[in-house]
Order: structure tokens, then C-alpha cells, then sequence
């Protein structure tokens, strides 16, 4: 039973295209993340929405928009998809109560521009 | 800005030997502090995790040190394993003023290599 779950796992598209990237937790958890993680494994917050509510804003493109339509679900939404966004998308959730508050993390989906 | 600063890149331990990697941080906000481990093809996922009121935390060979005053922190691992190979990343959590929710701010992370 798997807590956060994403789809699809890998996505090949060509520049230019749209696509998005879906997202679901079953952990009741209360917020929800973007990290995209590029080849050097650095790994980069790109939103948080907790509650519905957008909390974290990083310099991301606004090609780039996160749409949860509840609170268990947090889709990534890209739009005239550059080369440059070829990485690994991570979904990850956590629960803000209390300090010892643990973030997990979906499967990844590989996103590659051709 | 990055807010946690993470090294080595990479590091490449023998079996039997101990790994260090090690961050800091600026933002005295920071109250709790977590590692996680990556393996290829997975997320992070939580490791071992420290608060600032105690200097150390041992959890089999893995151990966290920290030293508040120098607003460190580092993983050490012991008697280190082929299985350790892995991406590992620092992280600290604050509540942010605005909102009153807790917010991660992951280091850069440390691929690490156990060669048996």
C-alpha cells in the first residue's frame, strides 16, 4: 500500500508539449511538495501546498503549475516543456504537527525533453 | 541562497571504513534536523534525525553528531557496507513565521560509494 504514489515513472515528450505529473498521498497528510532533482542529484523544493494553499514559491518558471485539487493529491502541471526540464520529479508529503515532522517521498518520475 | 551546506559531492569510503558527511547551517530557526538516504531509482527516505538540545544520536552504525555553537551537524557511518552505497542528504526543518507551518530545506547531497 504504497503512501505516496506518482505517476507516470518515466515521461519522454518532445520540447514544446505540455504534460503534467500526478500526485497522491494516503498518509492524511496536511502538506504536499514538488522537488525536481537534476543529474548532479541535487535536490530543489519547487512548491508546497498545504491545505490548498501555496506556502512555498521557489524561482521556478511559471511554465511550471502545481494544482491540487485536494488534500491528498498535488499534480505538476508544465507547459511548453524546455530541454532544460528534463530531471527527476520527486512528490513528497508531510504532516506539520510537530517538530519531528518527516517528509515522504514518492517513486520519482523521470521526465525527459527531446 | 543556500540555507544548508552539504560536503563531500561524493565520497568514496572502503568496506569496514567510516563515511563523514558533513553540513552546516545559518538560520538559527533551525530546530530539527534530519537525514535522509536515496537509493538509485527511489526517493528519499528518512534515515536518522537529531534535535539541537542533544549533541549526539546513535541508531546502529549510524550516528549523527552536532555542535550547536559552530550551527553543525554531521552523519557518520561505521563499519560502512557496499549496501551503504547511496545518495545522502542533510536536511533542517523551522517554523515558518509567516504561516506557522513547518517547512525542509534539504542539503545539496553526498553520493556515496562503498567499494567492497
Amino acid at each position: 500500500d504504497t503512501a505516496v504514489s506518482q505517476t507516470p515513472k518515466y515521461l519522454v515528450t518532445q520540447m514544446g508539449n505540455d504534460k503534467s505529473i500526478k500526485c497522491e498521498q494516503n498518509l492524511g497528510h496536511d502538506t504536499m511538495y514538488w522537488y525536481k532533482q537534476d543529474s548532479k542529484k541535487f535536490l530543489k523544493i519547487m512548491f508546497s501546498y498545504n491545505n490548498k494553499e501555496l506556502i512555498i514559491n521557489e524561482t521556478v518558471p511559471n511554465r511550471f503549475s502545481p494544482k491540487s485539487p485536494d488534500k491528498a493529491h498535488l499534480n505538476l502541471h508544465i507547459n511548453s516543456l524546455e530541454l532544460g526540464d528534463s530531471a527527476v520529479y520527486f512528490c513528497a508529503s508531510s504532516s506539520d504537527r510537530g517538530w519531528d515532522t518527516e517528509a515522504f517521498f514518492g517513486q520519482g518520475t523521470r521526465l525527459t525533453v527531446v | 541562497q543556500q540555507q544548508v551546506k552539504q560536503s563531500p559531492q561524493s565520497l568514496i569510503v572502503q568496506k569496514g571504513g567510516i563515511s563523514i558527511i558533513n553540513c552546516a547551517y545559518e538560520n538559527t530557526a533551525f530546530d530539527y534536523f534530519p537525514w535522509y538516504q536515496q537509493f538509485p531509482g527511489k526517493g528519499p527516505a528518512l534515515l536518522i534525525a537529531i534535535r539541537p538540545d542533544v549533541s549526539e544520536k546513535k541508531e546502529g552504525r549510524f550516528t549523527i553528531s552536532f555542535n550547536k555553537s559552530a550551527k553543525q551537524f554531521s552523519l557518520h557511518i561505521m563499519d560502512s557496507q557496499p549496501g551503504d552505497s547511496a545518495t545522502y542528504f542533510c536536511a533542517a526543518s523551522r517554523v515558518l513565521m509567516d504561516t506557522g507551518r513547518r517547512a525542509l530545506t534539504f542539503g545539496s547531497g553526498t553520493r556515496l560509494q562503498v567499494q567492497p
